[in-house]
Formats: C-alpha cells, sequence, structure tokens
C-alpha cells in the first residue's frame, strides 16, 4: 500500500491528450511538499521528468507537464507518442514518516 | 556527466548480510546527498536510506530500520548499504540516486542502473 495514490494504468491514442493522477494526504503534499515525477522503462532506471511540481529537466518535451493542487497533482501528457508509453511515478516527502514516499506507479500504454 | 555505478549484488541466503557500492562521478560528489531506493520484481520503487553532505545525518525507511546502514566515502567517491539480517522481501533491485535541492525540498535527478539482490535459500 503506497503512501501516494495513483491509477494502475492509463491509456490513450497517439496525438490524445491523458492525465496521471497522484493523491496523497495532509502530511505529504498536502503540506506543501513538492511532487515529482518519473519515468521508467521496464527493465532501465527510473529517470527524473518532472521536479518541484512543475519543472521540466533538459531534454524532456513540452508535452509534458506537472500540477498539484490540495493533496494531490498531476501528469499531464499531451500529443501522445508511442515513446511515451512506460511507467511513471510520483514522489514527494513525507513529514510525519519522515521518509520520501513514491506512488505505486501508473502504466502509460499508447493504443 | 553524472555517472552513478552500483555493484555488490547478488544471491544471499536469509539472515545473511551483502554490501552495495555505488562509485560516482561527474559531479561533486561531497556536496550532495545520496539515496538508495529498490524496486522489488514488478513492484514499485520504495526508498530505502539517504546520507546527507554530513556523515552522520543518515536516516531510513522504517522497513529496514536497525538492519541496513548507509554509508560514504567522499575521498573514494563512493556510497554503501550495508544490509544484515536479509529477508525475502529484501529481494529487489537497488538503486543509487543523487538527491538535488529545490527551495527546500528534494528530488532524485540522476539515477544509477541498479543492482540486484535476491534473498533466497
Amino acid at each position: 500500500q503506497s503512501v501516494l495514490t495513483q491509477p494502475p494504468s492509463v491509456s490513450g491514442a497517439p496525438g490524445q491528450r491523458v492525465t496521471i493522477s497522484c493523491t496523497g494526504s495532509n502530511s505529504n503534499i498536502g503540506a506543501g511538499y513538492h511532487v515529482h515525477w518519473y519515468q521508467q522503462i521496464p527493465g532501465i532506471a527510473p529517470k527524473l521528468f518532472i521536479f518541484g511540481n512543475s519543472n521540466r529537466p533538459s531534454g524532456v518535451p513540452d508535452r509534458f507537464s506537472g500540477s498539484n493542487s490540495g493533496t494531490s497533482a498531476s501528469l499531464a501528457i499531451t500529443g501522445l507518442q508511442a515513446e511515451d508509453e512506460a511507467d511513471y511515478y510520483c514522489q514527494s516527502y513525507d513529514i510525519s514518516l519522515s521518509a520520501w514516499v513514491f506512488g505505486g506507479g501508473t502504466k502509460l500504454t499508447v493504443l | 556527466e553524472v555517472r552513478l555505478l552500483e555493484s555488490g549484488g547478488g544471491l544471499v541466503q536469509p539472515g545473511g548480510s551483502l554490501r552495495l557500492s555505488c562509485e560516482a562521478s561527474g559531479f561533486s560528489f561531497s556536496s550532495y546527498a545520496l539515496d538508495w531506493v529498490r524496486q522489488a520484481p514488478g513492484k514499485g520503487l520504495e526508498w530505502v536510506s539517504g546520507i546527507g553532505t554530513a556523515l552522520n545525518s543518515a536516516n531510513y525507511a522504517d522497513s529496514v530500520k536497525g538492519r541496513f546502514t548507509i554509508s560514504r566515502d567522499n575521498f573514494e567517491k563512493t556510497l554503501y548499504l550495508q544490509m544484515n539480517s536479509l529477508r525475502a522481501e529484501d529481494t529487489a533491485v537497488y538503486y543509487c540516486a543523487k538527491r538535488q535541492w529545490l527551495v527546500g525540498n528534494y528530488h532524485f535527478d540522476y539515477w544509477g542502473q541498479g543492482a540486484l539482490v535476491t534473498v533466497s535459500s
């Protein structure tokens, strides 16, 4: 049971827009801790895709954007491409646990 | 270019010990906190332990507290994870990750390729 809750899977056709939610609580996202997102291709190490709620590292397409409100955050992907198919994880800090916490991950399938 | 290279993984019996290493290059090693994050087969990511720039600034997930010890050698630019009293549920790929600070928050901006630890008899 992950501290941050993500849907197990989402899907969309090429060119469409999809969003992945990340729901936390008042001890993590709701306490003002930033949300970060990682992309993981199966068998490969995770890669930072969004940091500080909405910032993209160099090299990440601007089709990816992050936002948050209250105790939740979202990753939006517009103009879906086949190469976007991967697992996506949200991450924050939990003050009650004194630990960095991850969501359970969401598998994105491009139809 | 930032590089993190884990080593030391392998097969160990329940109750046994193993030490992972993570050799770093491409950044000022002593200036950054570093962490271990693991991923059990077919499962999600789990933060395990982290150490700040001060050598005594370690913290641990409850699942490994008292069994695992994180340390760093700033001269050798290497991060370590000593794992004792290993259990089957510790079986995972262990990633070394560099921690980056931004406005009072931390994220993991670079990751190693991972080291597989299998605990089984």
